[in-house]
Order: C-alpha cells, then structure tokens, then sequence
C-alpha cells in the first residue's frame, strides 16, 4: 500500500481557475515536501515544512500555497491557474528536514494539465 | 548555483550487459549526500542508493555507486542489465547543515533493457 498518498492522479483545469492538490503520509514523518515537475525540467522543489511549519519556499509565485491541517497533511493550493502551471506535482516526506542523510519518499504524483 | 547533470536522454541496453548512468554534479556545500532514484512508469520515485562518503561504494539490488569528490561523480552501474531494470533514473544532491530538505535533481535518464 502506498505510504504517502496524493489526489487526485490526474487533474484537468482552466486558466484562471483555483485548485488544491492533497497529500497525505502515513511514514510517521516530520517533514514533508512539494517537487514539480515540468516537461523538459528537472524535478524542481517547491516548499518544506518541518512540524507543519514552513522551513523552505523556492517558488516565486505567491499563486502557490502549502497548507497544512494536520502534521501528516500538506495540500498545495494553486490560485489563478496558468498554461505553464501544467506538470506533475510530487509530494515527498522524510524524517527530518534537516541533515543530508535523511531520505526523501515520494508519492506518485498529481498530473495537472491547465487548458 | 548548485547543480546536477546525468546522461540525457534515453539509454539502451541488451539484457545481461552492463550499464552505467553518468551523473556529475556542481556544488558549494561543504556536506552532501548524493541520491539515485528510480521512477517505474506512473509509479512514485524511490530511493535506489545513497552515499555522503567520498571514494565508498555503494551497492543495492544489484546497482552500485560510488561518490568521488575529486571529479564530482556518482556514476550508476549495474554488471549484468535485467529486463525489470527498464525505468527512469534520477540522480539528486543534497546539501548538508542547515539544508531544508531541498533535493537537486538531474533532468533523470530512460534505462531501456532489450531482450
């Protein structure tokens, strides 16, 4: 059974739309991620949280918002939707967030395309 | 900046041979760790290898690595190519003290095994 869960796999938007990708982890972690990945990129990170608080954020647009309702929860929010928006969104958690051993697993993935 | 560079593309190999995945990497932390994710078609990313000692080997379901700080490396090989060995392989840096969890992917290399 998948230990972190996003939803849903696949999501198909407008331009100018709302929406929110949910990920959920069950690895009993303290710190979770959010990574896109763009066609031709690599996979480039977002956000970390560290005991639900916000420790990382490489993404300039305010558009993007992590939230976090609970410590094995990070949903993503994205506002005012783009055609360059369109990628797959991976969450990932890991035990700690700090120290360069600590493995980073990831989920499967929301693919979004904006229309 | 920091960055991470791998084999472009697709790399095709006949069962039973060996294959090694380039991987070479700029950084400007003094601590790192060094990752090899492989990613099976609409599967999560998971952790293949992991090393932060210069000049050790590392080994796991058959694939070995081994970090070399002198030429900035950390090459994936495998001696004997199996058909289930075919998926997407991604090469990742992280930084040491203070980092936030922030993986540095390559652009991540197709491993096509043929009969």
């Amino acid at each position: 059974d998948p230990k972190i869960i996003q939803k849903p796999k696949y999501l198909v938007a407008v331009t100018g739309s709302e929406k929110i990708l949910i990920c959920e982890q069950y690895l009993g972690h303290n710190a979770m991620y959010w990574y896109r990945q763009s066609a031709k990129k690599p996979l480039e990170f977002m956000f970390s949280y560290s005991y639900q608080k916000l420790m990382d954020n490489q993404t300039a647009s305010s558009r993007f918002q992590p939230q976090s309702s609970k410590k094995n929860h990070l949903d993503l929010q994205i506002t005012a939707l783009k055609p360059d928006d369109s990628a797959t969104y991976f969450c990932a958690s890991s035990q700690e967030a700090w120290g360069s051993q600590n493995t980073l697993y990831f989920g499967a993935g929301t693919r979004l395309s904006v229309l | 900046g920091d960055s991470v560079t791998q084999t472009e593309g697709l790399v095709t190999v006949t069962e039973g041979l060996p294959v090694k995945l380039n991987c070479t990497y700029q950084t400007t932390y003094l601590t790192i760790a060094f990752f090899w994710y492989v990613q099976y078609l609409n599967e999560a990313p998971q952790v293949l290898l992991k090393s932060s000692t210069d000049n050790k080997r590392t080994e796991h379901q058959g694939f070995h690595a081994t970090l070399h700080k002198s030429s900035s490396s950390f090459h994936l090989q495998k001696s004997s190519a199996q058909l289930s060995d075919s998926a997407l392989y991604y090469c990742a840096l992280r930084g040491g003290t203070g980092n936030t969890g922030k993986l540095i992917f390559g652009l991540g290399t197709t491993l096509q095994v043929q009969p």
